[in-house]
C-alpha cells in the first residue's frame, strides 16, 4: 500500500529533550516535506526536500533540523524542544515537479507536547 | 507570496443539504494549482478535489464540485447531498506548478447535522 508513515502518533517531552520525529515514504517520491498545524494557522511548511541531501527551509524554521539521507526518509529533529513547539506535525511527500506535478500525500501526523 | 485565506472559521449544515466552503488566494503567477483537503477527527489529510488553472472547466468528484473563478482568485467547495461523514475540517490549498511549495488556508471546520 502507498502511504507515508510518520511514528510516534503522539510525543509528550520536557523542554530540552531532543527527540526525533521519523517519516518514511514507499512511493518513490523526489519531494518530501514538514509541516505543523496549529488552530487559526492551517499547515506551515517547517522544511522541505527536493531529493536526497537536498533541504531547504520553509516558512517556519527555527528550532527544527532535517537530513535527507535516503530518498524514502525525511526525518524531523528538535534538538532542543520548547513548549513553543507543541503541535501538530505532519509529514508529506509527492513526485518532483516538472515530471508530474501530484498532491501531497501526508502521513497520519504526530501530536507533539513539550512541557 | 502566496497567501490563502478561508474566510469562514465553522459552519454547519444540515444532513442531505448542500453547502459551500470559501476560499480566495492571493498570487501573481498564471500557472499553479488549487485543492481541497479535508482532515476528518482521525486527523488525516485527505484530498478532496483538485483544480488546474489552465483548465476552465470546473473540477466534479462525486457530491464535490468546486467553483473556479481565476480572475477573482476564488475558489469554492461545494459539497452536495452532505452526509454525517462529511464532518471534518477543511483546508483550501495552492501549489506554484514549478515547484512542490504548497499553502494552505486556516481552514474551516463543517459540522453535519443530522
Amino acid at each position: 500500500e502507498a502511504q507515508v508513515t510518520q511514528n510516534p502518533r503522539y510525543l509528550i517531552t520536557v523542554t530540552g529533550k531532543k527527540l526525533t520525529v521519523t517519516c518514511s515514504q514507499n512511493m518513490n517520491h523526489e519531494y518530501m516535506s514538514w509541516y505543523r498545524q496549529d488552530p487559526g494557522l492551517g499547515l506551515r511548511q517547517i522544511y522541505y526536500s527536493m531529493n536526497v541531501e537536498v533541504t531547504d527551509k520553509g516558512d517556519v524554521p527555527e528550532g527544527y533540523k532535517v537530513s535527507r539521507k535516503e530518498k524514502r526518509n525525511f526525518p524531523l529533529i528538535l534538538e532542543s524542544p520548547s513548549p513553543n513547539q507543541t503541535s501538530l506535525y505532519f509529514c508529506a511527500s509527492s513526485f518532483r515537479t516538472g515530471v508530474y506535478n501530484s498532491p501531497l500525500h501526508f502521513g497520519n501526523g504526530t501530536r507533539l507536547t513539550v512541557t | 507570496a502566496q497567501t490563502v485565506t478561508q474566510s469562514q472559521p465553522e459552519m454547519s449544515v444540515q444532513e442531505a443539504e448542500t453547502v459551500t466552503l470559501s476560499c480566495t488566494y492571493d498570487t501573481s503567477e498564471s500557472n499553479y494549482y488549487l485543492f481541497w483537503y479535508k482532515q476528518p477527527p482521525s486527523r488525516q489529510m485527505i484530498l478532496v478535489i483538485r483544480q488546474e488553472a489552465y483548465k476552465q472547466q470546473n473540477a466534479t468528484e462525486n457530491r464535490f464540485s468546486v467553483n473556479f473563478q481565476k480572475a477573482a482568485k476564488s475558489f469554492s467547495l461545494k459539497i452536495s447531498d452532505s452526509q454525517l461523514g462529511d464532518t471534518a475540517m477543511y483546508f483550501c490549498a495552492f501549489m506554484m506548478t514549478f515547484n512542490n511549495d504548497m499553502r494552505f488556508g486556516a481552514g474551516t471546520r463543517l459540522t453535519v447535522k443530522p
